[in-house]
């Protein structure tokens, strides 16, 4: 496709489950980031992957998150133990060499 | 620490009118201004960018003004029509190899017909 895809696009669990977001990003765009996005908070960034280096994980609020990028293109966020504080729209963006940043859509997690 | 300051949260401006939208940032480091617009239920979109060595860059009716010793930049938006209804983040980019943009908290556009 020729833009950054995303699922599911909406996501709704029960406090405690884990749940996992995917993330297509543009074919040959190198660098891939999550950003999470919360009413009226702006895009907080969680995680940045760029070619084959070591993640930037500063972002992640905590040891309940985690990522990986698979080949270098589909990454997937998952989230343990779910908490309502996690409801929020998670937002990828993917970025080829010294290029522009392209977001996806966003999953909206709903945690009850 | 909030590292890009954005203002108004919200702004609400009649057809043909200006809408503008303010920008602070406190880290000197950053290298790289871009604009995103956001519609509802769709990830946002790069409006327009600026580089600290340019006072100012307009792309048809959006102008972004820098000022590098206040550490400020904005957004003009000329003759603002009900369409340009969205959500305006500004965006700082870390200087180096450092790619990781630091967003403002947005501002929510509302341009009456």
């Amino acid at each position: 496709g020729a833009g950054v895809s995303q699922s599911p696009s909406n996501k709704v669990t029960e406090k405690g489950k884990d749940v996992e977001l995917r993330c297509d990003p543009i074919s040959g765009h190198t660098a891939l980031y999550w950003y999470r996005q919360s009413l009226g908070q702006g895009l907080e960034f969680l995680i940045y992957f760029q070619g084959n280096s070591a993640p930037d994980k500063s972002g992640l609020p905590s040891d309940r998150f985690s990522a990986e990028r698979t080949g270098g293109s589909v990454s997937t966020l998952t989230i343990q133990r779910t908490q309502q504080e996690d409801s929020a729209v998670y937002l990828c963006a993917s970025r080829p060499i010294a290029g522009v940043f392209t977001f996806g859509p966003g999953t909206r997690l709903t945690v009850l | 620490q909030q590292q890009v300051k954005q203002s108004p949260q919200s702004l609400i401006v009649q057809k043909g009118g200006i809408s503008i939208i303010n920008c602070a940032y406190e880290n000197t480091a950053f290298d790289y201004f871009p604009w995103y617009q956001q519609f509802p239920g769709k990830g946002p979109a790069l409006l327009i960018a600026i580089r600290p060595d340019v006072s100012e860059k307009k792309e048809g009716r959006f102008t972004i003004s820098f000022n590098k010793s206040a550490k400020q930049f904005s957004l003009h938006i000329m003759d603002s029509q009900p369409g340009d209804s969205a959500t305006y983040f500004c965006a700082a980019r870390g200087g180096g190899s450092n790619y990781k943009l630091t967003f403002g908290k947005g501002t929510l556009l509302t341009v009456n017909p």
